[in-house]
């Protein structure tokens, strides 16, 4: 089973501020690593596949890169409303599909 | 839009089986290879449960794999999931969503809970 490792587990930031999530898989997954957010009470949105590509409707503040082991989930500059939780999400070596433990982003 | 809606009770007794039904809406279940189910414990992280393609090939999550079991059913345009033998452990947000790895539709969720 792949784990991935999401750091740090709590991100204290400001809006308007760089936001910047790191994903580390214990194996190489190529680049095939999503991103969500989740609000609480929602479900996960999915902001970005294979790595790199955002969703349908996500604004360009947010972008993912990374392959192999490690990935980066940055947002530009925070808006309120990117205050939430964050998962990463890998379907390289499946069953099963298998999620980090989230980063929490939250206003400082 | 595609529209996902998870219907079931609300309250599971220790031991017994947990179902719980995905009704797709605004679009067919044919259009997408894979539809899956994903749960939340309260306060906690995501776990993926189990997938199924739009020809009936399943997948399970190994740590679960014994007590579920995953259905389509094109007729009505819906997905199952049942989970036999649950326990307190079992008690979560479940949630039906469609992709695989890169869901870009889910449900809204419901509360399952294990209690006598």
């Amino acid at each position: 089973e792949i784990v991935l490792a999401q750091f740090p587990a709590t991100l204290s930031l400001s809006p308007g501020e760089r936001g910047t999530l790191s994903c580390r898989a214990s194996q190489s997954i190529g680049n095939s690593l999503a991103w969500y957010q989740q609000k609480p009470g929602q479900p996960p949105r999915l902001l970005i596949y294979d790595a790199s590509s955002r969703a349908t409707g996500i604004p360009a503040r947010f972008s993912g890169s990374g392959s192999g082991t490690d990935f980066t989930l940055t947002i530009s500059s925070l808006e309120l409303e990117d205050f939430a939780v964050y998962y990463c999400q890998q379907r390289s070596n499946w069953p099963p599909l298998t999620f980090g433990g989230g980063t929490r982003v939250e206003i400082k | 839009q595609v529209r996902l809606q998870e219907s079931g009770p609300g309250l599971v007794k220790p031991s017994e089986t947990l179902s719980l039904t995905c009704t797709v809406s605004g679009g067919s279940i044919s259009d997408r290879n894979w539809w899956g189910w994903v749960r939340q414990p309260p306060g906690k992280g995501l776990e993926w449960i189990a997938e199924i393609s739009r020809t009936g090939t399943s997948y399970y999550n190994p740590s679960l794999m014994s007590r579920l079991t995953i259905s389509l059913d094109k007729s009505k345009n819906q997905f199952s999931l049942k989970l036999n033998s649950v326990t307190a452990a079992d008690t979560a947000v479940y949630y039906c969503a469609r992709g695989i790895g890169a869901a870009d539709y889910w449900g809204q969720g419901t509360l399952v809970t294990v209690s006598s």
